[in-house]
């Protein structure tokens, strides 16, 4: 089984650019999750996705971030205007709907994410 | 604002011996622990978790105690091996709450 992907690995932008980063999740996981760990500190939650639904979006910064998961499969998160303070590694997880909350989360690698 | 702290940002320990993994929290709501584990490049793994009714849970070599009075957990990991190497993290969560709040992670390094 294909664990949780995400594209690009890393990248690299000037202050004012837009990224977008993708995830797909392990086939079947309606639940999808971003989270964002900035200069080696904790891992933040940023949202929770049920299929094509946004469930909790509580962890977003500002409105300069938009994620979708249009069809309920792979999704997006968009970084438009990109400003310094966004460098981190973002990572997406997945889990099964199933037994509810305490489903293990499953990682992706992470997209590292530099903005110059 | 952060609810989940590893005070230790780094761990050395020889090989065959004990490493514990010390984790505090602040929200008393939470009643879900778990850690992960990374290593450089990947993303977290799922290692162990205890719910908040119990007090130990144990899986092999790595064992997971809960202090609720404390708010304190701890993971051990007996007898420590190279391929332990890695980041741990702490992470809790409330009932019927699908998002994690982590510390920021412990470098562990076992020595040969």
């Amino acid at each position: 089984e294909a664990g949780v992907t995400q594209f690009p690995s890393h990248s690299v932008i000037e202050k004012g650019q837009t990224v977008t980063l993708r995830c797909d999740p392990i086939s079947g996981h309606d639940n999808l999750y971003w989270y964002r760990r900035v200069m080696g500190k904790e891992i933040k939650f940023l949202l929770h996705f049920v299929k094509e639904s946004k469930q909790d979006e509580s962890g977003m910064p500002n409105n300069r971030f938009l994620a979708e998961r249009t069809g309920g499969t792979y999704s997006t998160l968009k970084v438009q205007p990109a400003e310094l303070e966004d460098s981190g590694v973002y990572f997406c997880a997945s889990s099964h709907w199933g037994a509810g909350p305490q489903e293990t989360q499953y990682f992706g690698p992470g997209t590292r994410l530099l903005v110059l | 604002d952060q609810q989940v702290k590893q005070n230790s940002p780094s761990l050395s320990v020889q090989e065959g011996r004990i490493s514990i993994l010390n984790c505090d929290y602040t929200n008393s709501m939470f009643d879900y622990f778990l850690w992960y584990k990374k290593y450089p490049a990947e993303g977290p793994t799922f290692l162990i978790s205890i719910s908040s009714i119990k007090d130990k849970n144990e899986d092999g070599r790595f064992t997971v105690f809960l202090n609720k009075s404390a708010k304190h957990l701890s993971l051990h990991i007996v007898p420590s091996q190279p391929g332990d190497s890695a980041v741990y993290f702490c992470a809790a969560s409330e009932s019927n709450d699908y998002k994690l709040s982590f510390g920021a992670g412990t470098t562990v390094t076992v020595r040969a």
